[in-house]
């Protein structure tokens, strides 16, 4: 059962554009949702994280917003660089399951410079 | 400080054969975790292991999946009778504890069954 879909597969932006990507999960239990960023051949790792109790979160040009109500979020990119290219992953976690991670299916991101 | 590290970082072997896969997570990490990428496709969580509490093995795909934990470091992930279908890159996480949010992962190890 998938319990967090991540869209799009795949993202395309230009240089100095932005970039959103989102995310949407079925489960109420969840309490933490964070986004991981992975670049070929390395592990993912930690981007930047919200809990539910807010409705933004930003850092640098990284911004999560997070809609509790309509259960979804979304990582938005400000000024994209083509540096940022990379596989993004959405993710959930509940407490009460040990704290694993339920990821999204991933999007991957080109900026073309 | 030295993050988690999986060693092979690459592993072909041919259908049938055992493998085992390493995992160091970083010290004084309690928790640690198994997670499988296939290609193109999220990640899965595969077992979770909490200090010297029972393993939950709920993500295993079957039973010729087995994970231990020794001395509450170092885990190894065994796979035995390997099919094709078990080719995917193996990540392992690690967090200081359950309830803390970050989940530090290795750069995995890429299993292809030929």
């Amino acid at each position: 059962q998938q319990q967090v879909k991540q869209s799009p597969q795949s993202l395309i932006v230009q240089k100095g554009g932005i970039s959103i990507i989102n995310c949407a999960y079925e489960n109420t239990a969840f309490d933490y949702f964070p986004w991981y960023q992975q670049f070929p051949g390395k592990g993912p790792a930690l981007l930047i994280a919200i809990r539910p109790d807010v409705s933004e979160k930003k850092e640098g040009r990284f911004t999560i917003s997070f809609n509790k109500s309509a259960k979804q979020f979304s990582l938005h990119i400000m000024d994209s660089q083509p540096g940022d290219s990379a596989t993004y992953f959405c993710a959930a976690r509940m407490k009460t399951s040990g704290s694993r991670l339920t990821f999204g299916e991933g999007t991957q991101l080109t900026v073309n410079p | 400080g030295a993050g988690v590290s999986q060693s092979p970082s690459n592993k072909v072997t041919e259908k049938g054969k055992d493998v085992e896969l390493r995992c160091d997570p970083i010290s004084g990490h309690t928790a640690l975790y198994w997670y499988r990428q296939s290609l193109g496709q999220g990640l899965e969580f595969l077992i979770y292991f909490q200090g010297n509490s029972a393993p939950d093995k709920s993500g295993l795909p079957s039973d010729r999946f087995s994970a231990e934990r020794t001395g509450g470091s170092v885990s190894t992930l065994t796979i035995q009778r390997t099919q094709q279908e078990d080719s995917a890159v193996y990540l392992c996480a690690s967090s200081y504890s359950p309830a803390t949010d970050t989940q530090y992962f290795g750069p995995g190890t890429r299993l292809t069954v030929l």
